[in-house]
């Protein structure tokens, strides 16, 4: 019963690296979410994906590109890092896109110098 | 487009009562709390639906006015267990968009 994973827990990398965060999810959900959380911001939603090969932006989408070609996986890309992409990045499921639990994953602390 | 969250920082002594609210510009299909440790993921606590439907945790309950747009939890008699960051999500469309959260700290 492993959940919902994220991989790597912890990441160092370099401006203008390219870096993908991997999110695995078991429970078949429908719905894939990628958040970036910071001081004072809160929450922010990066992407969002409704189904395999559906995708759509959330509040802060610049820099990044996800992917959906399994039910089960939703890898975040960051395509050149940059400073301020240092942040702590959740992936969340739920079952459907509304009205539904969103199920966290235990996160990933990019810091990029 | 943020939901907005007040306080934004509470301490309370054990058994106190807190209440959190979280005030939205858009029309919601609902509210969404959910609680975070630190250093931990956030962790589901109740969706609060138009017409007055609940779902969640036993012990915290929460109310929605649909037509102002805000939601409150209410901590009742709280334990150290409680001690966390709250934050509500506005739920306007397949998203939700958090706001920015209210710390909470219960002192023995």
């Amino acid at each position: 019963d492993a959940g919902i994973t994220q991989s790597p827990r912890y990441k160092i990398t370099e401006t203008g690296r390219q870096v993908t965060l991997m999110c695995h999810q078991t429970w078949s959900h429908s719905y894939m979410f990628w958040y970036r959380q910071d001081l004072g911001h809160g929450l922010r939603l990066i992407y969002y994906s409704a189904a395999a090969d559906i995708t759509d932006k959330g509040e802060v989408p610049d820099g990044y590109v996800v992917s959906r070609s399994k039910t089960e996986n939703f890898p975040l890309t960051l395509e050149s890092a940059t400073r301020s992409q240092t942040s702590v990045y959740f992936c969340a499921s739920s079952i459907s896109g509304k009205q539904e639990t969103q199920y966290f994953g235990p996160g990933t602390r990019l810091l990029v110098l | 487009q943020q939901p907005v969250q007040s306080p934004q920082a509470v301490i309370l002594r054990e058994g106190e009562d807190a209440v959190i609210n979280c005030s939205s510009s858009k029309a919601l299909y609902s509210v969404h709390w959910y609680r975070q440790k630190h250093g931990e993921a956030p962790v589901f606590l109740m969706i609060l639906l138009k017409g007055g439907e609940q779902k969640g945790h036993e012990k915290i309950s929460a109310s929605f006015n649909e037509k102002k747009q805000q939601s409150s939890l209410y901590l009742t008699a709280s334990q150290l267990s409680y001690s966390g960051t709250y934050f509500c999500g506005a739920d306007s469309s397949y998203k939700l968009i958090f706001g920015s959260g209210t710390r909470l700290l219960v002192r023995p």
